[in-house]
């Protein structure tokens, strides 16, 4: 069965370093996103892509980066965390036909201290 | 700006029917999802509206109201393990999902 898999599950580290979340799926799809989750909040989009070498800023983009060299990956990378960064995160992905649906990984509760 | 509105939270019994109402201003309209999400878990997909009307799958139904810019979910035969937050979100014109909070359903025996 297609899938979404994102890794670490959990991660503590610290302020001002360097951590990279990964996300891979085996649905095919075009359309990868990375939304955060917190308390009192709806999903909030960080980054999104459309394909291969296409990446674009969500909302809430300062201090992330994502880059797309295939079409399974779109590594998360905080480039010098904050504890602001702290939340669940949440990749997915979607059919590009209009309805498509859209298909989530399991999350990875990151904690800066 | 967009925005989404839904109840914070709502109660039920086990048996019961309940509805769950999300309102939406957006830069646009290119359908409406409803997701189901378990504490702890991933959202997954309940439904989906395009046009104003009644969508209905088995226990749970959706409805759409464009004009009013209104949505509801309806579920019946309330079960324990329907305990969940319930996500609505519309695509605006640029295809982008725009999320409400999410409604956080407790289900009373």
């Amino acid at each position: 069965d297609a899938e979404i898999t994102q890794s670490p599950r959990h991660k503590i580290t610290e302020t001002g370093r360097q951590v990279t979340l990964a996300c891979h799926q085996t649905w095919n799809h075009n359309n990868m996103f990375w939304y955060r989750q917190d308390l009192g909040h709806g999903l909030r989009l960080i980054h999104y892509s459309y394909g291969v070498q296409d990446t674009n800023k969500g909302e809430v983009s300062d201090g992330y980066s994502v880059s797309r060299s295939n079409t399974e990956d779109l590594p998360l990378t905080l480039e010098s965390a904050a504890s602001s960064q702290t939340s669940v995160y949440f990749c997915a992905s979607s059919e590009s036909n209009e309805g498509g649906r859209t298909f989530f990984g399991p999350g990875t509760r990151l904690t800066v201290l | 700006g967009q925005n989404i509105d839904q109840p914070t939270e709502m109660t039920a019994t086990e048996g019961a029917i309940v509805q769950i109402n999300c309102t939406y201003q957006t830069s646009g309209f290119n359908g409406l999802f409803w997701y189901q999400q378990h504490a702890g878990e991933a959202p997954t997909f309940l439904s989906y509206n395009v046009l104003d009307g009644l969508e209905e799958k088995g226990r749970f139904s959706s409805f759409l109201s464009r004009s009013k810019g209104y949505s509801y979910l309806l579920l019946k035969e309330l079960q324990m393990k329907d305990s969940a937050s319930y996500l609505c979100a519309v695509r605006d014109s640029n295809y982008q999902l725009i999320w409400g909070a999410g409604t956080k359903l407790i289900i009373k025996p």
